[in-house]
């Protein structure tokens, strides 16, 4: 099995910030990966697909890059609405697992 | 909007099967794929398995024994069995879409959730 890897665990940070979450996956999956937000008590929210495809309807201020094993998500502006778990989901091959989540917390 | 919507039971015997059905609104369940997905404190999120509108499925290799999923298209419906459960199956049960254009096994759209807990 293919297993994503999150960093950091928790991050705080201002609102205006730029914030990066790291997913580091143990074999080599092209660009198949997604990332979610998830808030307390909710499902996941879809942002983005292939590495780097926003989600419809995701703010731009939202976007993620890499390829391969190295993956980041970035947050350029963070909002306070911002706050909430995010997870990366590797679907390169069976069975699909996602990352342990990176808390973000609003300072 | 397409909608999703978990029911069945909460609480489940231990050794007891587990049910679940997602009924999707909005849309057609044809043309996508299904999954069910679970979150605990313990393990995070895990992909249990998904069904495809043709009935085809595939699952967990970490639970493939234990689960069954179908699918109704008569009723915009599908469904999760999971026997021989145990504490360790408490979870947070999703069911959750997949696009079907292409190597897109991400989850687009999800339930709300459905706790189900594992308990005598």
């Amino acid at each position: 099995d293919i297993q994503v890897t999150q960093s950091p665990a928790t991050l705080s940070a201002s609102v205006g910030d730029r914030v990066t979450v790291t997913c580091r996956a143990s074999q080599i999956i092209s660009d198949w990966l997604a990332w979610y937000q998830q808030k307390p008590g909710k499902a996941p929210k879809l942002l983005i697909y292939k590495a780097s495809t926003l989600q419809s309807g995701v703010p731009s201020r939202f976007s993620g890059s890499g390829s391969g094993t190295e993956f980041t998500l970035t947050i350029s502006g963070l909002q306070p609405e911002d706050f909430g778990t995010y997870y990366c989901q590797h679907y390169n091959s069976y069975p699909w697992n996602f990352g342990q989540g990176t808390k973000v917390e609003i300072k | 909007q397409v909608q999703l919507q978990e029911s069945g039971p909460g609480l489940v015997k231990p050794s007891g099967t587990l049910s679940l059905t997602c009924t999707v609104s909005g849309d057609s369940i044809g043309t996508y794929r299904w999954s069910w997905i679970r979150q605990s404190p313990g393990k995070g999120l895990e992909w249990i398995g998904y069904i495809y509108y043709i009935g085809s499925t595939n699952y967990n290799p970490s639970l493939k024994n234990r689960v069954t999923m179908s699918l109704d298209r008569s009723t915009n419906q599908f469904s999760l069995k999971l026997t021989s459960v145990s504490a360790a199956d408490t979870a947070v049960y999703y069911c959750a879409r997949s696009p079907d254009n292409g190597w897109t096994y991400f989850f687009d759209y999800w339930g709300q959730g459905k706790q189900v807990t594992v308990s005598s």
